[in-house]
């Protein structure tokens, strides 16, 4: 079983719409977790950083995460076609080593 | 404040030859963490430096090196290249050290290394 699990998608969403992305991950060691958003041929930029239980927004995006579930969500609130894209999630554990799931990628439709 | 730097952004090389990957960390950065990139197993961390130091490593075979020099900037070396180098090679920095702090990372934008 991987670290961090995510699924792959295509995710498809008519604009507007709210994209929900979600992770799991297993060990439970005190860790950050982050959201990036990546482009084709791109490196990833950040998106949200957390390190708590719990919501945090920022704009159009939310991360949610449920530490009792292991559980990592993002929601993207009015879906742009400029989200599309590959959202990464990634833990934090040992000093700045991340471990990354696989990605899902996101398709908003015009 | 300028981002993270990589170069070259594009490189192509054949078998047993070795690369050189140079990498800037945002300034005042001083934790330079590696990636691989592939298709096939996502992104993968190959090992993080920090004021010159190795602080943590992946499971990557000896071929793949690195260091950091006194300003914070980084090199990754690949010796004996293998087809399955081939990949997405991405740097990122952080502000933070030893004694806690922000772990956010900043990702450049690759440098995309061929293996012919």
């Amino acid at each position: 079983q991987k670290e961090v699990e995510q699924d792959p998608g295509p995710l498809s969403v008519p604009e507007g719409a709210i994209v929900s992305l979600n992770c799991t991950y297993s060990n439970s060691a005190f860790q950050y977790f982050m959201w990036y958003r990546q482009y084709s041929r791109k490196g990833p930029e950040l998106l949200m950083y957390t390190y708590s239980s719990g919501n945090k927004e920022d704009g159009r995006f939310t991360a949610q995460v449920d530490k009792s579930s292991k559980y990592i969500s993002l929601f993207i609130r009015d879906s742009q076609p400029s989200d599309s894209a590959t959202y990464l999630c990634a833990k934090s554990t040992a000093g700045n080593k991340l471990t990354f799931g696989g990605g899902t990628r996101v398709l908003v439709k015009p | 404040k300028a981002g993270v730097t990589q170069t070259p952004r594009y490189l192509i090389k054949t078998r047993g030859q070795q690369v050189t990957l140079s990498c800037s960390p945002i300034s005042g950065h001083r934790s330079v963490s590696w990636y691989q990139q592939t298709p096939g197993q996502g992104l993968q961390f190959l090992f993080e430096y920090f004021s010159e130091t190795q602080r943590n490593k992946g499971n990557f075979p000896g071929r793949f090196s690195g260091r950091q020099f006194s300003n914070s900037r980084s090199e990754m070396n690949v010796s004996t290249l293998e087809l399955g180098d081939s990949a997405l090679y991405l740097c990122a920095s952080s502000s933070r050290g030893t004694s806690g702090g922000n772990n956010e990372q900043f990702f450049g934008p690759g440098t995309r290394l061929t293996v012919l």
